[in-house]
């Protein structure tokens, strides 16, 4: 089951501009969320986190939101770079010891 | 300070066979976790490991199993091969787990034939 939803499998935008990238879950008991960044033939790394306490959480140019009513969050990149071209994965903490990820969304920035 | 290291990075196997893949953690690290990426699916998790035991099995058969040693390097084992096995194999270290931001290796493809 899809427990952390990732509705756009794709995403391109044009430099400079703001990339939005969006994840939906289903398990209001989910505390603690993180977005990592994928490039091809590399293991994913952490980009940045947001816990349920926080509906924002900034560090440079990304910045998350999250909704709690609406379990969804999102993560905001600006100004998009080409280099941020790759796949975004998010995920969430769940049963303490386990992360749940989303089947990712391809950000491609157009320079 | 060295990565994740997984190997090998690529493996070919037949259906019926099994495959063993090793993971080193980056050092210091106890906890490790194996995801299994395919197309369309995301990672999804297989297991975590902290001090030698597992504390958490995602929703994957038997046939797929793992441990961890005392230097907290982990190994997995998937017996009795299928198809639909062939995936980007995924391990992640973290100090203790709980959450925290992983650490990833690069991966081991493995391709059954």
């Amino acid at each position: 089951d899809q427990q952390v939803k990732q509705n756009s499998p794709s995403l391109s935008v044009q430099e400079g501009r703001i990339s939005i990238l969006n994840c939906d879950y289903t398990n209001s008991m989910f505390d603690y969320f993180l977005w990592y960044k994928k490039y091809p033939a590399e293991g994913p790394t952490f980009l940045i986190s947001i816990s349920s306490i926080k509906d924002k959480n900034e560090d440079g140019r990304f910045t998350v939101f999250l909704n709690k009513s609406a379990k969804h969050l999102s993560l905001h990149i600006v100004p998009s770079q080409p280099g941020d071209s790759a796949v975004y994965f998010c995920a969430t903490q769940y049963n303490n010891n386990d992360m749940r990820f989303g089947a990712g969304t391809r950000l491609t920035v157009k320079p | 300070k060295a990565g994740v290291t997984q190997t090998p990075r690529y493996l070919i196997k037949t259906r019926g066979q099994q495959v063993t893949l090793s993971c080193s953690p980056i050092s210091g690290h106890r906890s490790v976790s194996w995801y299994q990426q395919t197309p369309g699916q995301g990672l999804q998790f297989l297991f975590e490991y902290f001090s030698e035991t597992q504390r958490n099995k995602g929703n994957f058969p038997g046939r797929f199993s793992g441990r961890q040693f005392s230097n907290s390097r982990s190994e997995m084992n998937v017996s009795t091969l299928e198809l639909g096995d062939s995936a980007l194999y995924l391990c992640a270290s973290s100090p203790t787990g709980g959450g925290q931001p992983q650490h990833f290796g690069d991966g081991t493809r493995l391709s059954i034939l």
